[in-house]
This record gives structure tokens, C-alpha cells and sequence, in this order.
């Protein structure tokens, strides 16, 4: 079992549309952390949380501590958005990756 | 300067060979990590330096051999690599204690042929 695990595996939307993708662990973390990763590219962070919610213009996450789960929520999507979204929980050195949504938003 | 910059980008290589990876930052970080990416899947972790040294290797083969010569650079020096080695090879960074700041580089593509 791994101890990141995200839904969905696959997402597509229509341009505009608001965009949920899910995150539950099984570990104790440090921080937990939302990444994107276009076709062929490096890693981007996009969120870094420990608690709460952070907003970053058309993106919020949101985790919830105690039922160790955390949600990235895509406002108003657009086909830049159009990449793998990847959730990873931290504790100590160790990173712990979910295995990706992959989104492509439709125009 | 807020990241993590690796080279080459891209990095076509026999079996024979010996090349090297190289990935420096200047945020003050001292935990630097190599990661292995295949197609369409999670990275998977290689080392993790503290500084400057080896804290965790995963079990790497040898044919990879990671170097910090020191705070700013992380090395991987490839030989004798196998065509299943290709892959996408990443490295990152952070703050040592507790993770913050964690910032990864755009990657090295790796063909071996």
C-alpha cells in the first residue's frame, strides 16, 4: 500500500471549470506537499502545508490534519493548467510521492 | 536566487561511458537529493546528502556515484550504465532540519544507448 495515494488518476476538463484533485496519507508528516510537472519537464512546488489553506492566484490547497487528507482545488482552469499533479508528504529527509493526476483542461 | 539548477539538460550516453550530472543551488540549503523518474511515474529516491554528506542511498546501484563537494553542489557520476537507466534524473534541495524550501531542478534527460 503506498502511503500517498491521489485521485483521480485521470482528469479531463473544459476550460472554466473548477477542478478538485485528492490527497490521503498513512504517515505521520512534517509538511505535505502539492507539485506539477508538465510533459517532459522538472518538478515545480506549487504548496508547501502543514496546516489550513494557502491560495496562490487560481490555486488553493487545503489539508486537514486530522483526517490526513488534502484537497488542490483549480479555479476558473485553463489548458496551461494541463500537467501532472502531484501530492508528496514529508517527514524528516524522506519524501513520499503520490502517483499523479494527470489533468489536461480542454479549451 | 531561488533555485536549483541542473546540467546538462539533456544527456545522450553509451554503455561505456563516464559522465557526470551537476546540480548547484544558492539558497543556503543543506539537504540535496538525487531522484530517478520514469515515464508516467513518481520520482524515486537515489541519496539525500546532509551536509555534505551521505545520509540515505537507497540502494542505488554503483554504477551511479553521488559527490557534494560542498554546500551549493551535488553531483551524480554515471558509468557503465545500462539502456534501463534512462530515465529523467532530478535533483532537489532543502532546508536540512525540516524540510522547508523544498525546491527541485528541471531535470536531467538521460538516454543511454
Amino acid at each position: 500500500k503506498n502511503e500517498v495515494e491521489q485521485s483521480p488518476q485521470n482528469l479531463t476538463a473544459q476550460e472554466g471549470e473548477f477542478i478538485t484533485i485528492n490527497c490521503s496519507y498513512s504517515v505521520g508528516i512534517s509538511a505535505l506537499h502539492w507539485l506539477q510537472q508538465h510533459p517532459g519537464g522538472g518538478i515545480v512546488s506549487l504548496f508547501m502545508l502543514s496546516s489550513g489553506k494557502k491560495k496562490h492566484g487560481r490555486l488553493i490547497a487545503t489539508i486537514n490534519i486530522q483526517e490526513k487528507h488534502s484537497s488542490l482545488h483549480i479555479t476558473a482552469s485553463h489548458p496551461r493548467d494541463s500537467a501532472v499533479y502531484i501530492c508528496a508528504v514529508s517527514r524528516g529527509n524522506q519524501f513520499y510521492f503520490g502517483t499523479g493526476t494527470s489533468l489536461t483542461v480542454i479549451p | 536566487d531561488t533555485e536549483v539548477t541542473q546540467t546538462p539538460k539533456h544527456l545522450v550516453m553509451g554503455m561505456t561511458n563516464k559522465k557526470s550530472l551537476k546540480c548547484e543551488q544558492h539558497m543556503g540549503h543543506r539537504a540535496m537529493y538525487w531522484y530517478k523518474q520514469k515515464a508516467k511515474k513518481p520520482p524515486e529516491l537515489m541519496f539525500v546528502y546532509s551536509y555534505e554528506k551521505l545520509s540515505i542511498n537507497e540502494s542505488v546501484p554503483s554504477r551511479f556515484s553521488p559527490e557534494c563537494p560542498n554546500s551549493s553542489l551535488l553531483n551524480l557520476h554515471l558509468h557503465a550504465l545500462q539502456p534501463e537507466d534512462s530515465a529523467l534524473y532530478l535533483c532537489a534541495s532543502s532546508h536540512a532540519t525540516n524540510n522547508y524550501g523544498y525546491t527541485f531542478g528541471s531535470g536531467t534527460r538521460l538516454t543511454v544507448v
